[in-house]
């Protein structure tokens, strides 16, 4: 199993990024699919589900209606539009892929996300 | 502040036991499975314990993990340094329709 992420940066407050997570070595249409992330110096924030189908789709209220997780299962791929970004997103944000119950069973290597004027 | 209540920090000495509590209500722990990640300095979460007590592949039994009503624990025996690391505990909350992380404990191993 690997999971991929690319798309982090330095974005000025109120600007746009999209983040990709290429999934491998697993049946990635058969999985949900998470974005947790973690503030420099802080713990775990989980940010966003998706369902293996797309239809079922979860957000923290921090970032309901600014966020918006995608995912392309013909390209094996995960997806997370951050738009109004704000200075308290700035963290690194992992891939990670849901298993049993509620549990995340592998993590990709994060990208940093910087939110500064 | 986390929904899910750990100590910041716990410590023993190497060969020893510990254990990290995690807190949480009804509508979180109380209802629903528990999960358990190591994370090591400057790397990704590792997933230790899920389902409340079960233990992936590659995991040694020397972690183990149990639930009693809205609170959790993990346990590590045989401490080792190479434990030295922040450890979280996670669930989902069903009031929240959203995923939940204790504030993480780091782990010494003196």
């Amino acid at each position: 199993v690997q999971l991929v992420e690319s798309g982090g940066g330095l974005v000025k407050p109120g600007g746009s990024l999209r983040l990709s997570c290429a999934a491998s070595g697993f049946t990635f249409s058969t999985y949900s699919m998470n974005w947790v992330r973690q503030a420099p110096g802080k713990g775990l924030e989980w940010v966003s589900a998706i369902s293996s189908s797309s239809n079922i789709i979860y957000y923290v209220d921090s970032v309901r209606g600014r966020f918006t997780i995608s995912r392309d299962n013909a390209k094996n791929s995960l997806y997370l539009q951050m738009d109004s970004l704000r200075v308290e997103d700035t963290a690194v944000y992992y891939c990670a892929r849901g298993a049993y119950s509620y549990a995340i069973d592998y993590w990709g290597q994060g990208t940093l996300v910087t939110v500064s004027s | 502040q986390s929904v899910l209540t750990q100590p910041p920090s716990v410590s023993a000495a190497p060969g020893q036991k510990v254990t990290i509590s995690c807190s949480g209500s009804n509508s979180n722990i109380g209802n629903n499975y528990v999960s358990w990640y190591q994370q090591l300095p400057g790397t990704a979460p590792k997933l230790l314990i899920y389902d409340n007590n079960k233990r992936p592949s590659g995991i040694p039994d020397r972690f183990s993990g149990s639930k009693s009503g809205t609170s959790a624990t993990l346990g590590i025996t045989g401490l080792q340094t190479g434990d030295e690391a922040d450890y979280y505990c996670g669930t989902w909350d069903s009031s929240l329709s959203a995923g939940v992380f204790g504030g993480g404990t780091k782990l010494t191993v003196l």
